[in-house]
């Protein structure tokens, strides 16, 4: 079945470090990959998305390349600041073959020190 | 715009009682919602999925009868936690979506709900 893995956090950055978080997946069909943001107390938000091989998803400096030959979506950012600090959880659904389910990985949690 | 409430954020219960946890799309009509449970650090994991005015879709595993969804308004979605044990303690995230679950992968969440079974 369809399954999401993610690196193990937590991940911890000094602010304006470079993050990468890792993200494979198993999948038949062609879903759609999704990186969701949840900040302290708050439900999960759509932090970006790509839904077909090599589109790139980005927002607030986030990103993240659907790669079908490593079957990877790993997000990265450039210079994390301390607002980033949030669990980060990639998600598969969608496609081809939609249910409408959404399939996690763990979260991974980074915490981004001044 | 597209926020989604859940009440009450946190409960306490005594085993064997009935928890009943709402959750409420503020500013759009939830056609879909969806039930999800996540056990401390590990994922989301999908209970059911439900359309205003029908029955629920549990996943393989999920009790029915202990875990009663109602989708009784394109606004409204109740999850009850039946006779709940220690063992249903966990944190519940619900979800929205405006549209059907098969013609959409556009999700709204709560921000949950932790139960705690003494």
């Amino acid at each position: 079945g369809n399954s999401v893995t993610q690196m193990e956090g937590p991940v911890t950055l000094s602010e304006e470090a470079f993050l990468t978080i890792n993200c494979t997946y198993t999948a038949t069909g062609y879903p759609s990959l999704f990186w969701y943001v949840q900040y302290p107390g708050e439900g999960l938000q759509l932090l970006l998305k790509a839904t077909k091989a090599d589109d790139k998803g980005s927002n607030k400096g986030f990103e993240a390349t659907y790669r079908k030959e490593t079957t990877s979506f790993h997000l990265e950012k450039g210079s994390v600041q301390v607002s980033d600090s949030a669990v980060y959880f990639c998600a598969l659904g969608g496609g081809s073959s939609n249910t409408g389910k959404l399939i996690f990985g763990q979260g991974t949690t980074l915490q981004v020190k001044p | 715009g597209a926020v989604v409430s859940q009440h009450p954020s946190r409960v306490i219960c005594k085993s064997g009682t009935s928890v009943k946890i709402e959750c409420r799309s503020l500013d759009f009509q939830a056609t879909t919602m969806f039930w999800y449970r996540q056990f401390p650090k590990q994922s989301l994991m999908l209970m059911a999925t439900s359309n205003e005015g029908s029955k629920a879709t549990y996943e393989q595993g999920v009790e029915k009868d202990k875990f009663l969804i109602n989708h009784a308004s394109l606004t409204l979605s109740t999850l009850t936690v039946t006779s709940a044990h220690p063992e249903d303690s966990s944190f519940y995230i619900c979800s929205a979506s405006p549209h059907l679950a098969a013609i959409t992968d556009t999700q709204y969440f709560g921000p949950g709900t932790r139960l705690t079974v003494l």
